[in-house]
């Protein structure tokens, strides 16, 4: 079976902290990707990863960056977390997307970051 | 613009009944694919099904069926014979630029979601 593993299910944070959320992947995936998922908004991307050293901004970057040094590893750091910050953060992964399109992606347990 | 409407923010339904969950989307690619998720409260997102643009047939996976209405953009998720384990939240998503010359790396658009209650 794929795993994905968040480190923490829950966190909290004050503001102005730097945060690293990370994840790790067990199924030599190429992609990964970084959700936030918030109430009536569904899952918004907010970085993705194709391959070691290579990241796309998602849909709403701004105050987070990402760092991919190993394959199977990928972190999502606030810089100065804010209070605007507070969410649920989704790892997924999946194989390289070629012409494909059934790309399952899958998805570790979630962090629920709190930023006071 | 929204590219993925999930209009159900709730949904009930009676043990054993079966329950459809709405899905519409939107887009101007030829060539995409359909997911069904489900978020239990432990929040891992579990893939249910995919339907891709060019398929024939409606997907289907044991109580998952996928009601794919290519005309009207919509793929409406049926379950059958709910059971209690069912209740969780529900995400349709899509994936777009695939085919000759896509690249779109295997992005998720998802929808807002739908809280799916199964009552015994």
């Amino acid at each position: 079976d794929v795993k994905v593993t968040q480190s923490s299910r829950y966190l909290v944070k004050r503001t102005g902290e730097k945060v690293f959320l990370e994840c790790v992947q067990d199924m030599d995936h190429e992609n990964m990707f970084w959700y936030r998922q918030d109430p009536g908004l569904g899952l918004r991307l907010i970085y993705f990863s194709y391959d070691v050293k290579m990241k796309e901004k998602g849909d709403i970057p701004e105050g987070y960056s990402v760092s991919r040094e190993k394959k199977e590893r990928f972190s999502l750091i606030l810089e100065s977390a804010s209070t605007n910050q507070t969410s649920m953060y989704l790892c997924a992964s999946s194989l390289i997307s070629g012409r494909e399109a059934k790309n399952i992606q899958y998805f570790g347990a979630g962090t629920r970051l709190s930023v006071l | 613009a929204q590219k993925i409407t999930q209009t159900q923010p709730g949904m009930f339904v009676q043990e054993k009944e079966a329950v459809t969950l709405d899905c519409t989307y939107d887009t101007s690619d030829p060539s995409y694919g359909l997911f069904w998720y489900k978020q239990p409260s432990s929040g891992e997102m579990i893939f249910l099904i995919y339907q891709g643009s060019y398929d024939q047939q409606n997907a289907t996976e044991g109580r998952y069926s996928l009601n794919f209405q290519k005309a009207r953009k919509s793929a409406n998720l049926v379950i059958s014979a709910s059971q209690l384990g069912d209740s969780a939240m529900y995400f349709c998503a899509m994936r777009e630029g695939v085919g000759a010359g896509g690249t779109s790396y295997g992005k998720l658009t998802f929808g807002q979601g739908t809280i799916l209650t199964v009552h015994p």
